[in-house]
């Protein structure tokens, strides 16, 4: 029984270019999230997803990214013309509810920019 | 104020003693916590989770809560060098659980 998969694993960018990120959640979750950590910071919350749909994306930057779930495939989490502080471990999570508290992390996709 | 802070250590205790992570959130809102681990490069997994006042067992494990101190602790008895890793404190507000926000993590180091 696969956990959460992510890929890549590790990226680099160059500044300027665009990073795409991959999640699939564990089987039988339909509830998606991404989660960022920077340097030396705690995981933040970036956005919550459901199949071809956004839920909540309140802690998405408001410009450069975008994340989807759609019907087949896995979520991805897109950073456009990227930037030297998008360095970091980007981290996607499943749940089969949303309330139940408990994430299932993936090992997470180490961006870095040059 | 920070929102959730942890003593970042590196807190090292010796094989079979009690490890004591400390945790403190500002938002007196905060109606779930959580203790994860994480081994250096791999996923935070989940291992405990508590929402009342009071001490919560699990295994080896135990959180305590104090939501009028607005302190959350585990402690780790019997540690072993295999619990060496960094444990990170999530709290959250309530509604739903996903929305969590995280302490920076303490690293634990076990020495056999």
């Amino acid at each position: 029984n696969a956990g959460v998969m992510q890929n890549p694993r590790h990226l680099v960018r160059r500044r300027g270019q665009e990073a795409r990120l991959r999640c699939s959640p564990m089987k039988g979750h339909s509830h998606v999230y991404w989660y960022r950590q920077l340097p030396e910071e705690g995981l933040k919350f970036m956005v919550y997803l459901q199949k071809e749909n956004i839920i909540d994306e309140s802690g998405m930057p408001k410009e450069r990214f975008s994340a989807e779930f759609p019907k087949e495939g896995p979520s991805i989490l897109r950073i456009q013309q990227v930037v030297r502080g998008d360095s970091a471990a980007y981290f996607c999570a499943s749940s089969f509810d949303r309330n139940t508290g408990e994430l299932f992390f993936g090992e997470g996709s180490r961006l870095t920019v040059l | 104020q920070k929102e959730v802070e942890q003593n970042s250590g590196p807190l090292s205790v010796p094989e079979g003693a009690i490890a004591s992570l400390n945790c403190t959130y500002s938002d007196r809102g905060s109606q779930s916590f959580f203790w994860y681990r994480q081994y250096s490069g791999k996923s935070p997994e989940l291992i405990m989770s508590i929402y009342s006042n009071g001490d919560k067992e699990d295994g080896r494990f135990t959180a305590q809560l104090n939501k009028a101190s607005q302190y959350v602790s585990l402690l780790i008895r019997d540690s072993q060098p295999s619990d060496s890793a960094t444990y990170l404190c999530a709290v959250n507000r309530g509604g739903s659980n996903y929305k969590l926000t995280f302490g920076k993590g303490t690293l634990l180091t076990v020495n056999p």
